[in-house]
């Protein structure tokens, strides 16, 4: 079945260490995006990229890094420069970015700094 | 920037009951989007309606959109238990006639359905 991979599902960062969520799909869609969700609220863009060796700050881009060297994988890096990094992370994509389709969903990535 | 803005925050109905929920954004739009969200769960796409358009159905899912007053609302019918989620409006903004396909969610409806 086609779907989009988050891994791992739940993660932990120490004070002052980088992470990286992975995000991989199988459905052959162009576009991909990042968004982080905090408890009770709606979901923030962090990065988009519509095809592949480009990116584009969403309006949370702040702290975090991505790469999109396959079509398939678009990892988000968590650096230490984000200040509260706690967060719900769901990776999304969609097939052509400007013909207007719905998203495809991860299961999410739950980050926690201890 | 949150563009829509759903109503209410929370729901709650008897198993059976229809529900509505309400979505207002700010710009113009080139589609919007109904999506669900179980606990802990990825989004789901629910329904896609695009700025042409009024009115649209999807199995017990009826969507409305009224570009004049820059507002949707999401009708779900004969509620079911299984129904209970977070329901979340987002918005497609028109950029120039064409669409980045930059999503812009609501904070979203708990809907709670009591069996």
């Amino acid at each position: 079945d086609g779907g989009i991979t988050q891994s791992p599902k739940y993660l932990f960062r120490k004070e002052g260490q980088n992470v990286t969520l992975s995000c991989e799909q199988n459905l052959n869609h162009d576009a991909m995006y990042w968004y982080r969700q905090d408890p009770g609220q709606g979901l923030r863009l962090i990065y988009y990229s519509q095809i592949v060796n480009d990116f584009q700050k969403g309006d949370i881009a702040e702290g975090y890094s991505v790469s999109r060297e396959k079509k398939e994988s678009f990892p988000l890096t968590v650096t230490s420069a984000q200040k509260n990094p706690t967060a719900f992370y769901l990776c999304a994509s969609t097939p052509r970015f400007n013909l207007g389709y719905g998203y495809t969903f991860g299961s999410g990535t739950r980050l926690t700094v201890v | 920037s949150q563009q829509g803005e759903e109503d209410p925050q929370a729901l709650s109905i008897q198993e059976g009951e229809n529900a509505t929920m309400n979505c207002s954004y700010k710009t113009s739009i080139n589609n919007l989007q109904w999506y669900r969200q179980n606990s802990g769960r990825g989004l789901v796409h629910l329904i896609l309606i695009r700025s042409n358009e009024r009115e649209k159905h999807s199995g017990r899912l009826r969507v409305t959109l009224d570009t004049s007053k820059k507002s949707s609302s999401l009708l779900i019918t004969a509620s079911r238990a299984a129904d209970t989620a977070s329901y979340f409006c987002a918005t497609d903004p028109d950029a120039g006639g064409t669409s980045y396909g930059k999503l812009t969610f609501g904070q979203g409806t708990i809907l709670t359905v009591h069996p």
